[in-house]
């Protein structure tokens, strides 16, 4: 049974920077595009970025061009996992994170499996 | 604010129809990109319930049902449930933003 597990700190000051990891347990996802995508409390969902991860284009990444400039994603290819940093979050970048997969290799552009979710709160 | 305009509300009573809209524009679903809808239960992550524009994932009832035409998809429940109380989001991609976009999200009501 696949499961994608996040973990990441969940409250931060302003001005820092958030720091989440997702792994994948129970299949093997090379060359999909790990995503992160995000949920204001009461709010709807906002993608923020993908990488290419473990494929010929390993390592390719894509953003939401609103947070270009504070938002990089990587990979750790050898742990299969892949880190998202937002730097110089705000208060308005309280949220529930979550990691979520696409098989572009087959051409899908939905998200088939998604993680638990982590609130991230900024607050001083 | 959102590429994609959903109703924020919809409502039925159990067994009845009810449809949701998502509108977009000619840089993501007039441009041919296919649609996709999610279910969001509350404190939960979204699920899958239809790809491809009208494609139901395994495990899905056959009560949900999609379809696109030009700049709009919708999203159908027939035989309404009160388990079927719930977020919903449809989602594409953008030619103009260069990535994926979501409606504004459509949340069902079981009367």
């Amino acid at each position: 049974q696949v499961q994608l597990q996040q973990w990441g700190a969940g409250l931060l000051k302003p001005s820092e920077t958030l720091s989440l990891t997702c792994v994948v347990y129970g299949g093997s996802f090379s060359g999909y595009f790990w995503n992160w995508i995000r949920q204001p409390p009461g709010k709807g969902l906002e993608w923020i970025g993908e990488i290419n991860h473990g494929g010929s284009h390993s390592g390719r990444t894509n953003y939401n061009a609103s947070l270009k400039g504070r938002v990089t994603i990587s990979e750790d290819t050898s742990a299969s996992q892949v880190s998202l940093k937002l730097s110089s979050v705000t208060a308005a970048d309280t949220a529930v994170y979550f990691c979520a997969i696409v098989d572009a290799t087959g051409g899908a552009t939905y998200f088939d499996y998604w993680g638990q979710g982590t609130l991230v709160t900024v607050s001083s | 604010q959102s590429v994609l305009t959903q109703p924020p509300s919809v409502s039925g009573a159990p067994g009845q129809r009810v449809t949701i809209s998502c509108t977009g524009s000619s840089s993501n679903i007039g441009a041919g990109y296919n649609v996709h809808w999610y279910q969001q239960l509350p404190g939960t992550a979204p699920k899958l319930l239809i790809s491809d524009n009208t494609n139901r994932p395994s495990g899905v009832p056959d009560r949900f049902s999609g379809s696109k035409s030009d700049t709009s998809a919708s999203l159908a429940i027939t035989g309404l449930q009160t388990e079927d109380e719930a977020d919903y989001y449809c989602q594409s991609s953008d030619d103009s933003l260069g990535g994926y976009v979501f409606g504004s999200g459509t949340r069902v009501t079981v009367l």
